[in-house]
């Protein structure tokens, strides 16, 4: 199984700050590696998909980068409306897991 | 536009079963994957399990948590899918959430269904 660990698990932050969120896998999964965002009682959205592709409708603040084992999610210019936690999640190999999550709170 | 309904959750009693459905529409519900996804109270995602299209034979997959006991079908001529939850547990309480996989991403989500496991 391949175990996902997020860092930092919590983030406190002042806006127009910039964010980065890191992803480290246990083993390579190339690309297969999926962004999140989770309001509390929402359900999740899909930031970007396969390590940096941006999604239609997903502000242009936030990116994504990397492969292999290690991933960044970067938001630029952190928003009020950015609070939230945050899931990596790998389509590589069965079984798909997720990151343990990072929170970010605004200051 | 997308959009995937989940339903069926409830309280029920340890060992007993529910059903939970997930209604599409806004696209081609026969042509594409779909998927569960659960978060317990206070904690992180889970995967659950898939079921494929029929084009690639409705063949499923599950987290070994639920392997054995959870079984998803596809009903393309309803665009529905189900995940029949069998002999559950406490630590199956979680709200369920379904998801249309689109190029083997979960893009777009339920608002989710809370199934309570509890006497």
């Amino acid at each position: 199984e391949v175990v996902l660990t997020q860092s930092p698990e919590f983030q406190s932050v002042t806006p127009k700050e910039k964010v980065t969120i890191t992803c480290r896998a246990s083993q390579s999964i190339g690309n297969s590696l999926h962004w999140f965002q989770q309001k509390p009682d929402q359900s999740p959205k899909l930031l970007i998909n396969y390590g940096s592709q941006s999604i239609s409708g997903v502000p242009s603040r936030f990116s994504g980068s990397g492969s292999g084992t290690v991933f960044t999610l970067t938001i630029n210019s952190l928003e009020a409306e950015d609070a939230a936690t945050y899931y990596c999640h790998q389509t590589s190999s069965l079984p798909f897991t997720f990151g343990g999550g990072t929170k970010v709170e605004i200051k | 536009e997308v959009q995937m309904v989940d339903s069926g959750g409830g309280l029920v009693q340890p060992g007993r079963s529910l059903r939970l459905s997930c209604r599409a529409s806004g696209y081609s519900f026969g042509g594409h994957a779909v998927s569960w996804f659960r978060q317990a109270p206070g904690k992180g995602l889970e995967w659950v399990g898939f079921i494929r299209s029929k084009g690639y034979g409705a063949t499923t997959e599950y987290a070994a948590s639920v392997k054995g006991r959870f079984m998803m079908s596809r009903d393309d001529s309803k665009n529905i899918a189900y995940l029949q939850m069998d002999g559950l547990k406490s630590e199956d309480t979680a709200v369920y959430f379904c998801t249309r996989i689109w190029n083997m991403v979960p893009d777009s989500w339920g608002q989710g269904t809370r199934v309570t496991v509890s006497s």
